[in-house]
């Protein structure tokens, strides 16, 4: 099965500030990558399919890039409603495992 | 509007068997595989396995296979989790997703289904 790791496990961060997550994959899934993101008390929401495509309706702060088994989630300016936890998740073969997350609060 | 609904929180003894749903509307069911996420008290999510509702092919993360059964009612556009013997362990939200091919992201989540596994 494919593993994922994310880093960091938390960040804090200032309203404005740019916030990149990292995500690995223990061996090469292409582009086959998405990046949730999961409000307290709420079901995750897709916000970037196939490592770096915005999902409808998803502010455009958030970008995705990466290929392989290398990629980034990046908020290019944080806002308050971004305090969640954000998850990646590979899609090349089954299992589709997810990363351990990324708790995002606000300074 | 395209949505996944699922059925109410349960609370279960050990031993007992539960199967939970997830409706489909707002979109042709057949066309979508729909997945099953577990997430424990605290924790982090997990993919349990998905099924193609058109010709019911599942699969299964081999943390689950055998502990969980996925099936599918495409007559009624509706997919099913089931246990026949629960354990306290399964206490956690259990969420349905869609996606339209096996090698795309889930786009559209259900509300979530909290299962409560206690003496």
């Amino acid at each position: 099965d494919i593993q994922m790791t994310q880093s960091p496990s938390s960040v804090s961060a200032s309203v404005g500030d740019r916030v990149t997550i990292t995500c690995r994959a223990s061996q090469g899934i292409r582009s086959w990558l998405a990046w949730y993101q999961q409000k307290p008390g709420k079901a995750p929401k897709l916000l970037i399919y196939a490592a770096s495509n915005l999902q409808s309706g998803v502010p455009s702060r958030f970008s995705g890039s990466g290929s392989g088994t290398d990629f980034t989630l990046t908020i290019s300016s944080l806002q308050p409603e971004d305090l969640a936890t954000y998850y990646c998740q590979h899609a090349n073969t089954f299992p589709f495992t997810f990363g351990p997350g990324t708790k995002v609060d606000i300074k | 509007e395209v949505q996944l609904v699922q059925s109410g929180a349960e609370v279960k003894k050990p031993g007992e068997a539960l199967k939970i749903s997830c409706k489909g509307s707002g979109y042709r069911f057949t066309t979508y595989w729909i997945g099953w996420v577990r997430q424990m008290p605290g924790k982090g999510l997990e993919w349990m396995g998905i099924i193609y509702p058109s010709n019911s092919d599942t699969r299964y993360s081999p943390s689950f296979e055998g502990q969980v059964t996925i099936s599918a009612d495409k007559s009624i556009d509706t997919a099913y989790l089931q246990w026949s013997s629960l354990k306290a362990s399964d206490t956690a939200m259990y969420y349905c997703a869609r996606q339209y091919s096996s090698s795309d992201a889930m786009d559209v989540w259900g509300q979530g289904t909290t299962v409560i596994v206690s003496s």
